[in-house]
Protein backbone atom coordinates (compact mmCIF):
# COMPACT_ATOMS: atom_id res chain seq x y z
CA UNK A 1 0.00 0.00 0.00
CA UNK A 2 1.25 3.56 -0.86
CA UNK A 3 1.97 6.18 1.47
CA UNK A 4 1.15 9.77 1.80
CA UNK A 5 2.82 11.27 -1.10
CA UNK A 6 4.19 14.90 -1.14
CA UNK A 7 5.42 16.75 -4.43
CA UNK A 8 7.86 18.70 -4.69
CA UNK A 9 10.30 17.57 -2.66
CA UNK A 10 12.14 20.80 -3.00
CA UNK A 11 10.80 24.20 -3.78
CA UNK A 12 12.66 27.25 -4.09
CA UNK A 13 11.08 30.65 -4.28
CA UNK A 14 11.61 34.03 -3.72
CA UNK A 15 9.73 36.66 -1.19
CA UNK A 16 6.20 37.46 -2.54
CA UNK A 17 5.80 34.91 -4.80
CA UNK A 18 3.30 32.18 -4.20
CA UNK A 19 3.78 28.58 -3.72
CA UNK A 20 1.60 25.27 -4.41
CA UNK A 21 2.44 22.35 -2.68
CA UNK A 22 0.48 18.95 -3.00
CA UNK A 23 -0.71 15.88 -1.28
CA UNK A 24 -1.74 12.82 -2.23
CA UNK A 25 -3.29 10.64 0.76
CA UNK A 26 -2.96 6.84 1.39
CA UNK A 27 -5.74 4.99 -0.80
CA UNK A 28 -9.41 5.17 1.37
CA UNK A 29 -8.26 8.15 3.34
CA UNK A 30 -10.40 11.06 3.56
CA UNK A 31 -8.95 13.75 5.95
CA UNK A 32 -6.23 15.61 4.80
CA UNK A 33 -3.97 17.20 7.24
CA UNK A 34 -0.95 19.96 6.69
CA UNK A 35 1.67 20.93 9.42
CA UNK A 36 3.81 23.27 9.37
CA UNK A 37 7.40 22.51 11.05
CA UNK A 38 9.93 26.07 11.17
CA UNK A 39 13.05 25.91 12.98
CA UNK A 40 12.77 26.78 16.34
CA UNK A 41 8.65 26.72 15.78
CA UNK A 42 8.14 23.25 15.71
CA UNK A 43 5.63 21.31 14.59
CA UNK A 44 2.58 23.36 14.32
CA UNK A 45 -1.03 22.34 12.51
CA UNK A 46 -2.18 24.49 9.47
CA UNK A 47 -4.98 23.29 7.98
CA UNK A 48 -7.72 19.99 8.02
CA UNK A 49 -9.53 19.00 5.16
CA UNK A 50 -12.26 16.16 4.79
CA UNK A 51 -14.14 15.55 2.56
CA UNK A 52 -13.40 18.29 0.43
CA UNK A 53 -14.24 21.08 3.17
CA UNK A 54 -11.81 22.94 5.18
CA UNK A 55 -12.63 21.31 8.78
CA UNK A 56 -9.92 23.33 10.98
CA UNK A 57 -7.93 26.33 10.97
CA UNK A 58 -4.35 26.84 12.75
CA UNK A 59 -3.37 29.70 13.84
CA UNK A 60 -1.69 31.07 10.36
CA UNK A 61 -2.99 33.69 8.11
CA UNK A 62 -5.30 34.08 5.18
CA UNK A 63 -1.89 33.92 2.28
CA UNK A 64 -2.14 30.43 3.64
CA UNK A 65 -4.59 28.06 2.04
CA UNK A 66 -5.69 25.06 0.19
CA UNK A 67 -7.77 22.70 -1.09
CA UNK A 68 -9.17 19.14 -1.33
CA UNK A 69 -10.06 17.46 -4.35
CA UNK A 70 -12.29 14.46 -5.07
CA UNK A 71 -10.27 12.30 -4.89
CA UNK A 72 -9.09 13.32 -1.61
CA UNK A 73 -5.73 14.75 -3.00
CA UNK A 74 -5.08 18.18 -1.67
CA UNK A 75 -3.01 21.27 -2.43
CA UNK A 76 -1.32 23.93 0.09
CA UNK A 77 -1.02 27.63 -1.50
CA UNK A 78 1.14 30.11 0.36
CA UNK A 79 1.10 33.34 -1.08
CA UNK A 80 3.17 36.55 -1.11
CA UNK A 81 5.75 34.33 0.21
CA UNK A 82 7.86 35.68 3.60
CA UNK A 83 11.22 34.64 4.80
CA UNK A 84 9.85 33.17 7.57
CA UNK A 85 7.53 30.84 5.47
CA UNK A 86 10.56 28.55 4.95
CA UNK A 87 9.77 25.24 6.36
CA UNK A 88 8.77 21.54 5.89
CA UNK A 89 5.55 21.22 5.38
CA UNK A 90 4.04 17.96 6.12
CA UNK A 91 0.78 16.72 4.85
CA UNK A 92 -0.64 13.58 6.67
CA UNK A 93 -3.85 11.57 5.99
CA UNK A 94 -6.30 9.76 7.94
CA UNK A 95 -9.16 7.90 7.69
CA UNK A 96 -12.52 7.76 8.90
CA UNK A 97 -12.18 4.75 11.09
CA UNK A 98 -9.05 4.80 12.66
CA UNK A 99 -7.82 8.05 14.56
CA UNK A 100 -4.20 7.62 13.43
CA UNK A 101 -2.40 10.35 11.27
CA UNK A 102 -0.10 8.97 8.20
CA UNK A 103 3.02 11.87 7.09
CA UNK A 104 4.29 11.90 3.93
CA UNK A 105 8.28 12.81 4.06
CA UNK A 106 7.31 16.71 3.42
CA UNK A 107 7.85 19.39 1.16
CA UNK A 108 11.02 22.04 1.83
CA UNK A 109 10.35 25.54 1.08
CA UNK A 110 12.62 27.76 1.19
CA UNK A 111 12.36 31.84 0.86
CA UNK A 112 15.50 33.70 -0.72
CA UNK B 1 -4.95 25.25 26.75
CA UNK B 2 -3.39 22.36 25.17
CA UNK B 3 -0.21 21.41 25.34
CA UNK B 4 2.48 18.93 25.30
CA UNK B 5 6.22 19.36 26.92
CA UNK B 6 9.05 17.46 26.53
CA UNK B 7 11.49 18.82 28.86
CA UNK B 8 14.65 17.05 27.53
CA UNK B 9 15.67 18.74 24.19
CA UNK B 10 18.70 16.49 23.94
CA UNK B 11 19.79 12.94 25.15
CA UNK B 12 22.80 11.23 24.51
CA UNK B 13 22.55 7.10 25.38
CA UNK B 14 25.18 4.40 24.32
CA UNK B 15 24.19 1.32 22.39
CA UNK B 16 22.62 -1.03 24.46
CA UNK B 17 21.18 1.43 26.83
CA UNK B 18 18.10 1.74 28.02
CA UNK B 19 16.45 4.98 27.19
CA UNK B 20 13.04 6.89 28.99
CA UNK B 21 11.53 10.11 26.95
CA UNK B 22 9.48 12.11 29.01
CA UNK B 23 6.36 13.73 27.69
CA UNK B 24 3.64 15.85 30.07
CA UNK B 25 0.51 16.76 28.59
CA UNK B 26 -2.29 19.14 29.36
CA UNK B 27 -5.97 18.51 28.10
CA UNK B 28 -9.00 18.78 29.96
CA UNK B 29 -10.34 15.67 28.48
CA UNK B 30 -9.55 11.90 27.74
CA UNK B 31 -6.26 12.46 25.71
CA UNK B 32 -5.18 10.61 22.79
CA UNK B 33 -1.72 9.89 23.07
CA UNK B 34 0.78 9.43 20.20
CA UNK B 35 5.30 9.06 19.68
CA UNK B 36 6.13 9.64 16.74
CA UNK B 37 10.18 9.41 15.29
CA UNK B 38 11.51 11.75 12.42
CA UNK B 39 14.48 10.23 11.50
CA UNK B 40 16.83 13.61 9.39
CA UNK B 41 15.04 14.73 6.39
CA UNK B 42 12.49 12.58 6.64
CA UNK B 43 8.30 12.97 7.42
CA UNK B 44 7.07 11.27 10.63
CA UNK B 45 6.30 7.93 11.89
CA UNK B 46 4.51 6.28 14.16
CA UNK B 47 5.66 4.46 17.12
CA UNK B 48 3.00 3.96 19.04
CA UNK B 49 -0.87 5.41 20.22
CA UNK B 50 -2.64 5.30 23.40
CA UNK B 51 -6.36 5.82 23.24
CA UNK B 52 -7.79 4.13 25.94
CA UNK B 53 -7.30 0.87 27.71
CA UNK B 54 -4.16 -1.10 28.87
CA UNK B 55 -1.84 2.28 30.25
CA UNK B 56 1.41 0.29 28.66
CA UNK B 57 1.31 -0.31 25.12
CA UNK B 58 3.55 -1.66 22.65
CA UNK B 59 4.95 -0.12 19.72
CA UNK B 60 7.16 -0.57 16.61
CA UNK B 61 11.51 -1.09 16.83
CA UNK B 62 10.43 -2.40 20.72
CA UNK B 63 9.17 1.13 21.68
CA UNK B 64 6.79 1.25 24.58
CA UNK B 65 4.98 4.00 26.52
CA UNK B 66 2.58 4.33 29.77
CA UNK B 67 0.17 6.40 30.12
CA UNK B 68 -0.22 7.86 33.82
CA UNK B 69 -3.42 9.77 34.34
CA UNK B 70 -2.47 10.72 37.64
CA UNK B 71 0.91 12.45 36.43
CA UNK B 72 -0.67 13.43 32.80
CA UNK B 73 2.36 11.74 31.32
CA UNK B 74 3.11 9.42 28.71
CA UNK B 75 6.89 8.28 28.88
CA UNK B 76 8.61 6.64 26.00
CA UNK B 77 10.54 3.59 27.01
CA UNK B 78 13.31 1.04 25.25
CA UNK B 79 15.19 -1.35 27.22
CA UNK B 80 18.19 -1.87 25.04
CA UNK B 81 19.01 1.01 22.51
CA UNK B 82 20.29 0.63 18.77
CA UNK B 83 22.42 3.04 16.70
CA UNK B 84 19.57 2.92 14.00
CA UNK B 85 17.49 4.41 16.96
CA UNK B 86 19.28 7.97 16.71
CA UNK B 87 16.28 10.43 15.62
CA UNK B 88 14.27 13.21 17.02
CA UNK B 89 11.41 12.18 18.86
CA UNK B 90 7.88 13.63 19.27
CA UNK B 91 5.17 13.33 21.65
CA UNK B 92 1.75 14.35 20.25
CA UNK B 93 -1.90 14.81 21.76
CA UNK B 94 -4.78 14.18 19.47
CA UNK B 95 -7.62 17.28 19.93
CA UNK B 96 -10.87 18.21 18.90
CA UNK B 97 -12.93 14.78 19.12
CA UNK B 98 -12.11 12.99 16.28
CA UNK B 99 -8.81 13.64 16.52
CA UNK B 100 -8.92 16.40 13.94
CA UNK B 101 -5.48 17.82 14.74
CA UNK B 102 -2.38 17.02 16.50
CA UNK B 103 -0.62 19.40 19.17
CA UNK B 104 3.36 18.22 19.51
CA UNK B 105 5.43 18.62 21.50
CA UNK B 106 9.26 20.34 20.80
CA UNK B 107 10.71 16.96 19.79
CA UNK B 108 13.90 14.92 21.40
CA UNK B 109 17.07 14.77 19.29
CA UNK B 110 18.69 11.18 20.43
CA UNK B 111 21.95 10.61 19.82
CA UNK B 112 23.42 6.77 20.39
CA UNK B 113 27.09 6.46 21.06
CA UNK B 114 28.78 3.29 20.32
Amino acid sequence: EAGVTQSPTHLIKTRGQQATLRCSPISGHTSVYWYQQALGLGLQFLLWYDEGEERNRGNFPPRFSGRQFPNYSSELNVNALELEDSALYLCASKSLAKNIQYFGAGTRLSVL
Amino acid sequence: AQSVTQPDIHITVSEGASLELRCNYSYGATPYLFWYVQSPGQGLQLLLKYFSGDTLVQGIKGFEAEFKRSQSSFNLRKPSVHWSDAAEYFCAVGVGGATNKLIFGTGTLLAVQP
